[in-house]
This record gives C-alpha cells, sequence and structure tokens, in this order.
C-alpha cells in the first residue's frame, strides 16, 4: 500500500479558506476512491472516480466538495470555505479493477480546520 | 444499507498470547466480501485478510485468520501469539455494490488493541 501516495500528509486551514488534498494512485491503477475519518470513527465512502469520470459520488456532502481524477495528473478533493467539521482524516485507496479485493489505500491526509 | 458491529471498543492482550477481535454484519446480498484492516498510531490503513462470502475455508495470512461463521453473519478476527507491534485500531469492513455498479466498503467503528510486556 506504500504505493498510493497522498499529500499532504498533514494539512492546516482556517476557517473559509479552501483545502487541496492530492493522492497518487498506485502505477497501473486507474480506479480511485475517497474515505474520510473522522476521530474515534470508522472510514466512510465519500467518492469513485475512475479517469476523467466521476462514477458513484453518493457519499459526498452536497455541497462544498468536489473531486476529480484528470487523464493525467493526481486526483484532487478539494474542499472548499473549510468549517472546523471538515476537520478528519481524508485517506484515497485506488484499484487495478475497482474490485475492491485489491484496494490499496494511502496513508491519509489529516486536515485541521482553525 | 449494510451495517458492521465492532462491540469490543477496547481490548488488552498479554504479549504471546492469541486474541480474537469480534465483528458481526448485516447484508441482504448474497454475494459480498469481508475485510480487516489495522490501522497503527501513524494513521496508515494496512490490509490484512479478506474473506469472500462464497469461501468455503476460511481465510488465513500468517498470524491472522478470519473465522468466518455466515449463518451467525460474524467473521472475527484471530490474532495468534500476539506481538507488541500488534497494538492499533483494527477496523472491520464489508463490500457492498452500489446503486451505480461500483464496490464501495462499509467499516465497523473499530477496537482499539493493546499488547501489553
Amino acid at each position: 500500500n506504500a504505493g498510493v501516495m497522498q499529500n499532504p500528509r498533514h494539512l492546516v486551514r482556517r476557517r473559509g479558506q479552501e483545502a487541496r488534498l492530492r493522492c497518487s494512485p498506485m502505477k497501473g491503477h486507474s480506479h480511485v476512491y475517497w474515505y474520510r475519518q473522522l476521530p474515534e470513527e470508522g472510514l466512510k465512502f465519500m467518492v469513485y472516480l475512475q479517469k476523467e469520470n466521476i462514477i458513484d459520488e453518493s457519499g459526498m456532502p452536497k455541497e462544498r466538495f468536489s473531486a476529480e481524477f484528470p487523464k493525467e495528473g493526481p486526483s484532487i478533493l478539494r474542499i472548499q470555505q473549510v468549517v472546523r467539521g471538515d476537520s478528519a482524516a481524508y485517506f484515497c485507496a485506488s484499484s487495478p479493477t475497482g474490485g475492491n479485493e485489491k484496494l490499496f489505500f494511502g496513508s491519509g491526509t489529516q486536515l485541521s480546520v482553525l | 444499507a449494510q451495517k458492521i458491529t465492532q462491540t469490543q471498543p477496547g481490548m488488552f492482550v498479554q504479549e504471546k498470547e492469541a486474541v480474537t477481535l469480534d465483528c458481526t454484519y448485516d447484508t441482504s446480498d448474497q454475494s459480498y466480501g469481508l475485510f480487516w484492516y489495522k490501522q497503527p498510531s501513524s494513521g496508515e490503513m494496512i490490509f490484512l485478510i479478506y474473506q469472500g462470502s462464497y469461501d468455503e475455508q476460511n481465510a488465513t495470512e500468517g498470524r491472522y485468520s478470519l473465522n468466518f461463521q455466515k449463518a451467525r453473519k460474524s467473521a472475527n478476527l484471530v490474532i495468534s501469539a500476539s506481538q507488541l507491534g500488534d497494538s492499533a485500531m483494527y477496523f472491520c469492513a464489508m463490500r457492498e455494490l452500489s446503486n451505480f455498479g461500483n464496490e464501495k466498503l462499509t467499516f465497523g467503528t473499530g477496537t482499539r488493541l493493546t499488547i501489553i510486556p
């Protein structure tokens, strides 16, 4: 799972600022998932993307959150006008096929909103 | 909606003893998959073991085994000969199929395991 690279590892933002979280999947993987982990909780699904397509965003908040996975470059999770409740660990995972049996997680980005 | 229940918020186990972490699940699907992940204090999610609903044998990976009891809808993780490095949060998760045809994982709330020297 060391192959899924997330940066930054820690991100501090003030309320109202934008947060951009990056995820480079493992080589050869074209399926990317984003999960959010609130303190003392399990991970919760946010969004599933393939190259240039959002397939399932049923776990994304309706406002302020967006995700993309362009043809070239990393997947980006963008949070506009952050609030304290957005403070969490955000994990990216990638898969070669979309099947979860071969899902590899990155180390996560810890977002802290002041 | 599918649901994963981990009833042990925390456990303390003596080093070298075996430990069982409980996980029960609720689903109406015939085909599903169950996972265990380890999350050490550094925060990363480490895949441990996977069990498919149609697998007849219990999954094993080194010191980890999954005690799969389909009729009881339980998928307990067994760690044999525990080590200090096993201290971490452990999450049980289940694969579900979304309305869009893709897979996604539903996680339990986790069990914090502490190994005592």
